[in-house]
């Protein structure tokens, strides 16, 4: 079953510290994978995504994300915490193919990332 | 462009009331889902429409239903409303969910059911 997971809770770094929020997953296939974050009473806002080619995925504001295929892992990084970036982020999974035609979008249960001043 | 609209952005109901919701897409963008928001339970997928039609619906109660219309608009319907329904609803559109194509969300509407 497709399936990911966010370990942490929650991740306190310290301003201008370097951060990683961890991901890993589980599918069946090639993975399509993306991390989305959430600012209070606010939607998900798409940071980045790998869909194929360089492990390495620059996104919004800095961020970046690893994808390891023998580590199973997508984890998000930043080089230098800014306050502002303190948010709930999740990553997500492209799930299986359904009959009908299209992909279900599994989600993390996200971390919640506090950068202290 | 625009992006992803929801209304209304909070509401209150009571028990056994009912609720809908609205999502107004990206222009262009062909598909919605729906998701509820719980502090419990993440995100749970709810359903997803394309072209007018529901291509794919999660584990929720016949108590939650939608509809498309023609201009990709989407409607969520919650009866008989439980406490438990009390969430942040969000919506997210892409022009279609079978290619590479990423989903971007709306804001959400904050149902609290008393």
């Amino acid at each position: 079953a497709q399936s990911v997971a966010q370990p942490e809770d929650q991740v306190n770094v310290a301003e201008g510290n370097p951060l990683t929020v961890k991901c890993t997953y589980s599918v069946s296939g090639n993975p399509y994978l993306f991390w989305y974050v959430q600012y209070p009473n606010r939607g998900l806002q798409f940071l980045l995504k790998y869909i194929t080619g360089d492990n390495l995925v620059k996104g919004s504001y800095g961020f970046e994300a690893e994808f390891n295929k023998s580590q199973t892992s997508f984890h998000l990084k930043k080089p230098s915490a800014l306050v502002s970036d303190s948010a709930l982020y999740f990553c997500a999974v492209r799930g299986p193919l359904i009959g009908s035609g299209t992909y279900k979008y599994i989600f993390g249960t996200g971390t919640r990332l506090k950068v202290l001043a | 462009k625009a992006g992803v609209t929801q209304t209304p952005r909070y509401l209150i109901k009571t028990r056994g009331q009912q609720v809908t919701l609205s999502c107004s897409p990206i222009s262009g963008h062909r598909s919605v889902s729906w998701y509820q928001q719980t502090p419990g339970q993440g995100l749970q997928f709810l359903f997803e429409y394309f072209s007018e039609t529901q291509r794919n619906k999660g584990n929720f109660p016949g108590r939650f239903s939608g509809r498309q219309f023609s201009n990709s608009r989407s409607e969520m319907n919650v009866s008989t409303l439980e406490l438990g329904d009390s969430a942040l609803y969000l919506c997210a559109s892409s022009s279609d969910p079978s290619s590479q194509e990423t989903q971007y969300f709306g804001p959400g509407t904050r149902l609290l059911v008393l």
